[in-house]
């Protein structure tokens, strides 16, 4: 059973950085695309960015882009999400979520880890 | 960039009827259109993908269809772990991965 689990979400400032992390298990994680999601309070989904399974070509939002690195580790099955200058419009629940293969649709989603900007 | 325009926003339906949600997109995505379901508090869950084909253990209540830009997605006997939201997407011409804005599927 394929199983995301993400952590590191929580409670920031304004201009401050994060790291999310994304556990994966129940997959070769080495051979699938991933992505981050998020979504506001109350709002529909966004999406945030994109890695391909070998990490060599990356995605992202124009919300994000210049301020959100995504990057994984394959030998830890690991994707992870660097985010920097943060501002209170990234406040979400950010999801971990799986491709169907390389650029596809989404097939698996973890339970997501909340994301606060706040002063 | 396709924009996917889902209606109506919010749909009130009585237990064993049938729903019919719309997404649109604003050029061809071919079938590349996926549709997820997101209940309260939970992470969304894959349906459907490429316009009409359930995923792995949806029940077959569910069914999409396409026509051109136009995407539908039908249940046919709503059961009450039905309510929820439902999101449509295209994979066509990415990035980015376009959601809609969702349909909220509620009791009548």
């Amino acid at each position: 059973e394929v199983q995301l689990v993400e952590s590191g979400g929580g409670l920031v400032q304004p201009g401050g950085s994060l790291r999310l992390s994304c556990s994966a298990s129940g997959l070769t994680f080495s051979n699938y695309a991933m992505h981050w999601v998020r979504q506001a309070p109350g709002k529909g989904l966004e999406y945030v960015s994109g890695i391909s399974s070998n990490g060599g070509d990356t995605h992202y939002a124009d919300s994000v882009k210049g301020r959100f690195s995504i990057s994984r580790d394959n030998s830890k099955n690991t994707l992870y999400l660097q985010m920097s200058s943060l501002r209170p419009e990234d406040t979400a629940v950010y999801y971990c979520v799986k491709d169907y293969t390389s650029w596809y649709y989404f097939d698996y989603w973890g339970q997501g880890t909340l994301v606060t900007v706040s002063s | 960039e396709a924009v996917m325009t889902q209606s109506p926003a919010t749909l009130s339906v009585s237990p064993g009827e049938r729903a019919t949600l719309s997404c649109r997109a604003s050029q061809s995505v071919r079938s590349n259109v996926a549709w997820y379901q997101q209940k309260p508090g939970q992470a969304p869950r894959l349906l459907i993908y490429a316009a009409s084909t359930r995923a792995t253990g949806i029940p077959a209540r569910f069914s999409g269809s396409a026509s051109g830009t136009e995407f539908t997605l039908t249940i046919s006997s709503l059961q009450s772990e039905d309510f929820a939201v439902y999101y449509c997407q295209h994979y066509n011409n990415w990035p980015p991965w376009t959601f809609g804005q969702g349909t909220k599927v509620e009791i009548k």
